[in-house]
């Protein structure tokens, strides 16, 4: 079965300092991944989303993830981080073809943003 | 082009009653995904409708259920309504599965109270 895990429930940085939100994977097979924001009593925007193309996907608002099979991860990166930034980050994985559209949610990551 | 849309945003409801929550997709989806998001229990997949048929169920009881109309917009209802039933309901949207490639769209979700 397919699992994720977000390793960090809060992590808070510095404006302008590099944003890392880590997440691990557990797949059987060649996996889907995700990463959505959620910003306070919003819905969900996709950042970015790998599959099986280039190993290091670029996202909107200068985010981006690599995905490393050897290790099973695909953490997020921003080189500098805005206030706006401040949300919950979820990283996602697609379950098996045989489950369609069904997707696995980490339990997510607080990002706080100091000035 | 518009997102995809739910109704009602907030409601209130109390322990017994049942409640219908409506979802519109975004012209041409065809999969809508339900999501159940509550403190505790994080991001949980509640079922997955793909030209009217359900493709995907999820682990809730039978008091959760479904439908897809003709025109791809969704309904979900909750029946005997429970305290820990209170949550923010989100709909998804996509052209096709996620681990096809396909981008999953949410919308901002139905909060969900019973009293």
């Amino acid at each position: 079965a397919q699992s994720v895990t977000q390793l960090d429930s809060h992590v808070s940085v510095s404006e302008g300092t590099p944003v890392l939100l880590r997440c691990n994977y557990s797949s059987s097979y060649s996996p889907s991944l995700f990463w959505y924001v959620q910003h306070p009593n919003k819905g969900l925007q996709l950042l970015l989303k790998y599959t099986s193309a280039a190993t290091l996907v670029k996202g909107i608002n200068g985010f981006e993830a690599e995905f490393k099979k050897s290790e099973t991860s695909f953490h997020l990166t921003k080189p500098s981080a805005h206030m706006s930034d401040a949300a919950e980050y979820f990283c996602v994985v697609s379950d098996s073809i045989l489950q369609g559209g069904k997707l696995i949610f980490g339990q997510g990551t607080e990002l706080s943003v100091k000035p | 082009k518009a997102g995809v849309t739910q109704t009602p945003r907030y409601l209130i409801k109390t322990r017994g009653q049942q409640v219908t929550l409506s979802c519109s997709p975004i012209s041409g989806h065809r999969s809508v995904s339900w999501y159940q998001q509550t403190p505790g229990q994080g991001l949980q997949f509640l079922f997955e409708y793909f030209s009217e048929t359900q493709r995907n169920k999820g682990n809730f009881p039978g008091r959760f259920s479904g439908r897809q109309f003709s025109n791809s917009r969704s309904e979900m209802n909750v029946s005997t309504l429970e305290l820990g039933d209170s949550a923010l309901y989100l709909c998804a949207s996509s052209s096709g599965t996620a681990n096809s490639g396909n981008t999953i769209y949410f919308g901002e979700g139905s909060w969900l109270t019973v009293v």
